[in-house]
């Protein structure tokens, strides 16, 4: 099974800040998924095939990485970012998700 | 509009069995292949289990393999997700959510609260 790490697992950052999370993959994956949850809502397809953006997510988002290592960036905070990031892989038997990235606004 | 929503969730003892089920509506369900995910309290997203969209290909997680049994009934538009031996750590909130293309999971349900305890 294919583990995926995220990190940070918390962080703040300020309106107009850039932000980077990161999704480190146990092996070598093709490509990765991030889902957007808020607080008492489903999950959301946010970014899919590592750097293609969903229906109406803002382009202030971007996605990218390869192999074991990718990515989520914001670059310029809003409020309505906040909200907890997940990644996920699919391989041939297995798909797992990272352990989230919950984002706060300072 | 693509709507998923899932019901049967519900309290139930450690060791007894709960089956889940998932009306999906606004697309071409025999089209499409279909996914389980679960989240506990205050946790993270857990994949379930996958049934391709004629139910040739299935896979689970381990931490359900040989407990849980994912179907699906393509005339009825509905998925399932037969439960057994359930243990007080299959407590979450159980997703159904469709697998789009690049294997993204693109629709998601409300979610069916499991609550497994004495």
């Amino acid at each position: 099974e294919i583990v995926l790490t995220q990190s940070p697992t918390t962080m703040a950052a300020s309106p107009g800040e850039k932000v980077t999370i990161t999704c480190r993959a146990s092996s070598s994956v093709s490509y990765m998924h991030w889902y957007q949850q808020k607080p008492g809502a489903s999950p959301k397809p946010w970014i899919y095939d590592t750097s293609k953006l969903a229906s109406g997510v803002p382009n202030r988002f971007s996605g990218s990485g390869s192999g074991t290592s990718y990515s989520l960036t914001i670059s310029s905070m809003e409020t309505e970012d906040t909200a907890t990031y997940y990644c996920q892989q699919w391989s041939s038997n297995s798909r797992t998700f990272g352990g989230g990235t919950k984002l706060e606004l300072k | 509009e693509v709507q998923l929503v899932e019901s049967g969730g519900g309290l139930v003892q450690p060791g007894r069995s709960l089956k889940l089920s998932c009306l999906a509506s606004g697309f071409t369900f025999s089209n499409y292949g279909m996914n389980w995910i679960r989240q506990a309290p205050g946790k993270g997203l857990e994949w379930v289990a996958s049934i391709s969209s004629s139910s040739s290909y299935i896979y689970y997680a381990d931490t359900v393999k040989g407990r849980f049994t994912i179907s699906r009934d393509n005339a009825k538009n509905t998925l399932y997700l037969q439960m057994t031996s359930l243990r007080s750590e299959d407590t979450a909130l159980y997703y159904c959510a469709r697998r789009g293309a690049y294997y993204v999971m693109d629709a998601w349900g409300q979610g069916a609260s499991v609550t497994v305890s004495s």
